[in-house]
């Protein structure tokens, strides 16, 4: 079993659409949970940071995280144009899931 | 606000050539880390460095060194390039509390042919 898995899409939505991205991961040291936003041929920045089960919630975006399950999530509602990009899962900042890549068509 | 600066932004060397990636922060931040990227693969820790005259292996290590001077700077050397070296390369920095959540340059688009 890999240690970080993410579907790696394409995903593709049209604007307005709420959309949900997932990670599962093995390791049990992990502690914290990001999501980068990586536009093309950029480097990733940071969305979101959670240490902690439950959501976490920034404008848009909520980050997710169910230890028990050793699963994330990232949702953005109301998704527009400007959010396609490829999404990265992070842990410790370490480890990171392959990315999915998103298209918000107007 | 230049943050993390990495350079060049696209190389292409030849088998067996060596060359150094160099990347740049005026965070004043201890930790910092060499990242490659591949399609399917996600990013995978190459070195790290948790502050001057200190470095450290990551996941993939192999061909490639590293070193840290300054706080500021640090260089990654490819010393024999190889193609399954060609990638996208990030660096990226953080203060040295461990929760802190890391800034990537915009990476450097390297092709060994």
């Amino acid at each position: 079993q890999k240690e970080v898995e993410q579907d790696p899409g394409p995903l593709s939505v049209p604007e307005g659409a709420i959309v949900s991205l997932n990670c599962t991961y093995s390791n049990s040291a992990f502690q914290y949970f990001m999501w980068y936003r990586q536009y093309s041929r950029k480097g990733p920045e940071l969305l979101m940071y959670t240490y902690s089960s439950g959501n976490k919630e920034d404008g848009r975006f909520t980050a997710q995280v169910d230890k028990s399950s050793k699963y994330i999530s990232l949702f953005i509602r109301d998704s527009q144009p400007s959010d396609s990009a490829t999404y990265l899962c992070g842990f410790n900042d370490m480890r990171f899931g392959a990315g999915t890549r998103l298209t918000v068509k107007p | 606000n230049a943050g993390v600066t990495q350079t060049p932004k696209f190389q292409v060397l030849k088998t067996g050539q060596s060359m150094t990636l160099q990347c740049a922060q005026d965070m004043n931040h201890e930790y910092m880390s060499w990242y490659r990227q591949d399609p399917g693969m996600g990013l995978r820790l190459i070195h790290y460095s948790v502050g001057a005259g200190i470095t450290d292996q990551g996941e993939v290590p192999n061909g490639y060194n590293v070193s840290r001077s300054t706080t500021e700077d640090f260089p990654l050397r490819l010393l024999s390039a190889a193609p399954s070296q060609t990638s996208v390369y990030f660096c990226a920095s953080r203060g040295q509390v461990d929760n802190q959540p890391q800034h990537f340059g915009d990476g450097t688009r390297l092709s060994i042919l």
